[in-house]
């Protein structure tokens, strides 16, 4: 199974940039890398997902290197409302639902 | 409009008890998800369901059983409740398997 390993926790300051690694060693070749945020007492959030190389929305950016057992999150900019949980998340979920396997997040800590 | 919805909550009961929690979307997904958050916070997938087709995480115990009417409904039928069964419970969709899924707002549950 790709077990994903995150930092347990992180702190930054309003107006930088912030990133957040994610190891997943045993990768598969038909999984995806998809990150979601997470706000207390709400649902994960979907934020950016990616197979290879980079990916870049109005969110945030994924960079996924050749061998595919990291990625890393960036969030350009941060504010204190990107103060949350990120996980990572790697699968492809076709035939088992344990195949599905979020990490165990990071806390995102963004102070003025 | 809410995307994905899940009632009741808040659900308390005594230990023993059957219970039910309810999901619904309106986003014309075909494949859902229910997934437990305990208290460390960490996310893991107990079911994902997509056209009548249920995939089952085998560590999820037989006490927990998802019903499907339709497509956009994916309930979640508790047998015999455990203290260890207290979590908050997340329902999700996704158009296709390896799609971004798109979370209700969780059902916190509470096992006296």
């Amino acid at each position: 199974l790709a077990k994903t390993t995150q930092p347990i926790s992180m702190d930054s300051y309003e107006g930088q940039e912030v990133n957040i690694t994610c190891s997943h060693n045993n990768i598969a070749t038909n999984d995806y890398i998809t990150w979601y945020q997470q706000f207390p007492s709400q649902g994960p959030r979907f934020i950016i997902q990616g197979y290879k190389t980079k990916v870049t929305n109005e969110v945030a950016s994924l960079f996924i290197p050749a061998d595919r057992k990291s990625s890393t999150l960036s969030l350009p900019r941060v504010s204190l409302s990107d103060t949350a949980v990120y996980y990572c998340l790697v699968g492809s979920g076709y035939s088992s639902a344990s195949k599905i396997i979020f990490g165990s997040g990071t806390r995102l800590s963004i102070r003025p | 409009d809410t995307a994905v919805s899940q009632t009741p909550k808040y659900l308390v009961t005594q230990m023993g008890n059957d219970k039910s929690i309810k999901c619904e979307q309106n986003l014309g997904h075909d494949t859902m998800y229910w997934y437990k958050q305990d208290s460390k916070k960490f996310l893991k997938i107990m079911f994902s369901y997509n056209n009548k087709e249920l995939i089952i995480n085998e560590t999820v115990p037989n006490r927990f059983s998802p019903k499907s009417p339709d497509k956009a409904h994916l309930n979640l039928h508790i047998n015999s409740l455990e203290l260890g069964d207290s979590a908050v419970y997340f329902c999700a969709s996704s158009q296709v398997r390896t799609d971004t899924q798109y979370f209700g707002p969780g059902t916190r549950l509470t096992v006296l």
